[in-house]
């Protein structure tokens, strides 16, 4: 079955410390995508990316990083500089064209809290 | 003002109500809409999707778009304690990355 594997699914980091997010996909997508949900604040988009190699900022990119040397794969990286990263965060997934573009397909997320 | 607004509820309703979950956007050029289900610390999943305005119906859900109004509904009939759950609207224009409301907690009790 195809879809989109997010690991790991809970995760606890001690402050200081950077945490790297795995988000792997075999829908063949060639764009994804990093949102962070925060009780009663909705899905805000952290980082995206259309095509390999290459990525944009969303609203809320501080603190964060990503890579996309696959398109299989686009880890997330929430590094000591973000002041508030216990969070639940979604990584997606979607076709760049054709019937279905621009409709994400979601993982089932992974939980961060910083202790 | 965010670009699509969404009241977060929470919504009760009994079972078999006809529910109606709401949303309004800023963006003219916002042309795709689309309404995600997300069970508690689920990944939200695609309900419905609508281009442009009009009515889609599936099965018990309907999606609504008013671009006149820049209003977007879904109703859900005969609504059951497994609709209980999180939905949340998002719009785009086509070539940007989709915009979220913040989501309406709905409670469908037996």
């Amino acid at each position: 079955d195809g879809g989109i594997t997010q690991s790991p699914k809970y995760l606890f980091r001690k402050e200081g410390q950077n945490v790297t997010l795995s988000c792997e996909q075999n829908l063949n997508h060639d764009a994804m995508y990093w949102y962070r949900q925060d009780p009663g604040q909705g899905l805000r988009l952290i980082y995206y990316s259309q095509i390999v190699n290459d990525f944009q900022k969303g609203d809320i990119a501080e603190g964060y990083s990503v890579s996309r040397e696959k398109k299989e794969s686009f880890p997330l990286t929430v590094t000591s500089a973000q002041k508030n990263p216990t969070a639940f965060y979604l990584c997606a997934s979607s076709r760049e064209t054709g019937p279905g573009a621009n409709v994400l397909t979601f993982g089932a997320g992974s939980r961060l809290t910083v202790l | 003002q965010k670009e699509v607004e969404q009241d977060p509820g929470p919504l009760s309703v009994p079972e078999g109500a006809i529910v109606s979950l709401n949303c309004t956007y800023s963006n003219s050029a916002f042309q795709y809409f689309m309404w995600y289900r997300q069970y508690s610390r689920k990944g939200p999943e695609l309900l419905m999707y609508t281009y442009s305005s009009g009515n889609k119906e599936d099965g018990r859900f309907t999606a609504q778009v008013d671009k006149s109004s820049k209003y977007i509904s879904l109703f859900i009939r005969d609504s059951q304690p497994s609709d209980s759950a999180t939905y949340l609207c998002a719009s785009n224009s086509g070539n940007t990355p989709l915009v979220f409301g913040k989501g309406t907690r709905l409670s469908v009790i037996a």
